[in-house]
């Protein structure tokens, strides 16, 4: 079965520092990833997706993620951080062969000001 | 473009009462459609999901069932609440073709008194 783990329950960062956010999955074949962004009581919103090619993927917001096949981790990151960044942040994976999206437990980023 | 509608936003309903919450879809066709549970703002649920009318698989048995009437509407049903019903619960729609990413309602916050 595919899988995504999410090791960090929170992360908390200094605003303008670098922040990282990380995932790790369990898949067979080629893996389809994502990342989404919750704020409170708020669906949740795309931010960028890893399907083929290049390992570093660009998205909204300023995020990126670097896709490492070697270690089967696909890490959310963002050069400098924002205070409005506080949020909750899903990996996700959608399962080959099926239309099921699987996703981690979640990150709480608190960005301190 | 493609929007998705989620209502009611909030909801009190006493144990033993039916529930009925709806989705629907705009902008696209034979979207595949899902329904999840967030307990406790954290990880994600997967109920029901959905690949065309009236074609709905569950994932978790439970006292909830869902319905897919029309092509772009899903509804997520009970007849009779649990308190352990209650939580977040998020629609969500996504293309046919496996790369693509899925895109979620607002939200409905179910309470279960």
């Amino acid at each position: 079965a595919q899988s995504v783990a999410q090791p960090e329950d929170q992360v908390n960062v200094a605003e303008g520092n670098p922040l990282t956010v990380k995932c790790t999955y369990s898949v067979s074949g080629n893996p389809y990833l994502f990342w989404y962004v919750q704020y409170p009581n708020r669906g949740l919103q795309f931010l960028l997706k890893y399907i083929t090619g290049d390992n570093l993927v660009k998205g909204s917001y300023g995020f990126e993620a670097e896709f490492n096949k070697s270690q089967t981790s696909f890490h959310l990151k963002k050069p400098s951080a924002l205070v409005s960044d506080s949020a909750l942040y899903f990996c996700a994976v959608r399962e080959v062969g099926t239309y099921k999206y699987i996703f981690g437990t979640g990150t709480r980023l608190k960005v301190l000001a | 473009s493609q929007t998705i509608h989620q209502w009611p936003a909030t909801l009190v309903q006493p144990v033993g009462s039916p529930l009925s919450l709806e989705c629907t879809v705009e902008g696209t066709s034979n979207p595949n459609l899902y329904w999840y549970r967030q307990a406790a703002g954290r990880g994600l649920q997967l109920l029901f999901y959905s690949v065309g009318i009236g074609q709905i698989s569950s994932e978790v048995p439970q006292n909830l069932s869902a319905s897919r009437p029309q092509d772009r509407q899903f509804i997520l049903s009970s007849k009779k609440l649990l308190l352990s019903d209650s939580g977040f619960y998020l629609c969500a729609w996504s293309r046919e073709t496996e790369n693509t990413e899925a895109f979620f309602g607002q939200g409905t916050r179910l309470t279960v008194v």
